[in-house]
């Protein structure tokens, strides 16, 4: 039962690299989500999908991208790595709006950019 | 523009008493409140949630209370316990729209 997984759980990565952080759920959602915590901040959306093939820009999507070839699987990837994008990093996934149980986390993954 | 608003950025209490975190939105729309709880290190977990069609609904030592007029909800824990001791985030949603999440209240529960 191992609902939304995330990884990797911490990484360093100096300015201008690149990286992807892998989420995966087995809850068959169709609904994911990336979300980001800053220090002292509540979450933050930057990109979702409500199906394979379809994603959309959140709040926050500026040095970012997504894809979602598969139900399960929705990646998040960082092009050129920038010191505002040290964060904790959360991947989501639910039904349609509306369940009871609102979204399900992954245990997030800790970016530092030096 | 924050939609939903968390004012207390902590709240300490003793073990046995209640806890009550608020929480005030804007949007008219929102029809649905849900409470997270987060402990350091983990992600967000599901806490409890109410219809804009209740004004009330409990689960065990939590309960959640919704004022529509007011724009309010607030989460009640009796009695607290060290175990409590985490970020509460409040959330809200109105229709197909995804979710709005409060910046959180941190919550100390002291033996």
């Amino acid at each position: 039962n191992a609902g939304v997984t995330q990884t990797p759980k911490f990484r360093i990565l100096k300015i201008g690299q690149s990286m992807t952080l892998q989420c995966t759920q087995d809850m068959n959602h169709n609904y994911m989500y990336w979300y980001r915590q800053d220090p002292g901040m509540g979450l933050k959306l930057i990109y979702y999908s409500v199906g394979a093939g379809i994603t959309d820009k959140g709040e926050v999507p500026n040095g970012y991208n997504v894809s979602r070839s598969t139900t399960e699987d929705f990646p998040l990837r960082l092009e050129l790595a920038a010191p505002s994008q040290t964060s904790v990093y959360f991947c989501a996934s639910s039904y349609p709006p509306g369940h009871p149980y609102g979204y399900t986390f992954g245990s997030g993954t800790r970016l530092t950019v030096v | 523009d924050q939609q939903v608003k968390q004012n207390s950025p902590s709240l300490s209490v003793q073990e046995g008493r209640i806890s009550i975190l608020n929480c005030d939105y804007t949007n008219s729309m929102f029809d649905y409140f849900l409470w997270y709880k987060k402990y350091p290190a983990e992600g967000p977990t599901f806490l409890i949630s109410i219809s804009s069609i209740k004004d009330k609904n409990e689960d065990g030592r939590f309960t959640v209370f919704l004022n529509k007029s007011a724009k309010h909800l607030s989460l009640h824990i009796v009695p607290s316990q060290p175990g409590d001791s985490a970020v509460y985030f409040c959330a809200s949603q109105g229709g197909s729209e995804k979710l709005v999440f409060g910046k959180g209240t941190k919550l100390t529960v002291n033996p």
